[in-house]
């Protein structure tokens, strides 16, 4: 019954490591979503991708690239970890533009 | 671009008193205001929303307030329990079709409540 899943939960990597966290959702929703949550709780979006388009795409490093292979997948790959990319990811997926519901988060740490 | 105010950064009230938390936003094209909550480990959960063409909305113990004039708008929250106990969110978004804002949400920095029994 699981509306918005991430894999991994939990991801501890080096510097210098690519790395890529999925997303899927069973909502049939058209919009989903990347955001960050720093460590003081700050949540910011990424990106935003509508059927498979991409929509929002905030002022990120060219590191992070977006993938959304189909409307209820959006996977998100990071080149050249650094330390700074530690957080919180959350997918989110909505009908644009209304309600977004939010995946249980993936915490990266980058060591 | 909106930027999204939000006070307090804590909060902390008796079982059974009242929370108030309250944000701002800056972008008059907002017009969808949701609320969530974050657990500890877990993913925000929307506990209210409200559209900028209602100014007030209710559901049980939870009442949010929109003043579009003023740009702002709050949760309320009654009879507390300890298990409302959380981080609190609001954002503000909506934009224009087509736009690039279109389904943005933007955050406030949220509000720590603690209900102690």
């Amino acid at each position: 019954d699981t509306a918005v899943s991430q894999t991994p939960k939990y991801l501890v990597t080096q510097m210098g490591n690519d790395k890529s966290i999925k997303c899927e959702q069973n909502l049939g929703h058209d919009t989903m979503y990347w955001y960050k949550q720093d460590s003081k709780k700050f949540l910011k979006i990424m990106f935003s991708y509508n059927n498979k388009e991409l929509i929002i795409n905030e002022t990120v490093p060219n590191r992070f690239s977006p993938k959304s292979p189909d409307k209820a997948h959006l996977n998100l790959h990071i080149n050249s970890l650094e330390l700074g990319d530690s957080a919180v990811y959350f997918c989110a997926s909505s009908f644009s533009p209304d309600t977004q519901y939010f995946g249980p988060g993936t915490r990266l740490t980058v060591l | 671009g909106e930027n999204v105010e939000q006070h307090p950064s804590t909060l902390s009230v008796q079982e059974g008193d009242s929370a108030v938390i309250k944000c701002t936003y800056s972008d008059s094209a907002s017009n969808y205001f949701p609320w969530y909550k974050q657990e500890l480990g877990k993913g925000p959960q929307l506990i209210i929303d409200i559209r900028s063409n209602v100014g007030e909305k209710k559901d049980q113990r939870i009442a949010v307030t929109l003043n579009k004039t003023a740009k702002h708008f709050s949760l309320h929250i009654t009879e507390t329990q300890p298990e409302d106990s959380a981080v609190y969110f609001c954002a503000a978004g909506g934009g224009n079709a087509g736009g690039t804002s279109y389904g943005k949400l933007t955050f406030g920095q949220g509000t720590i409540l603690t209900v102690h029994p």
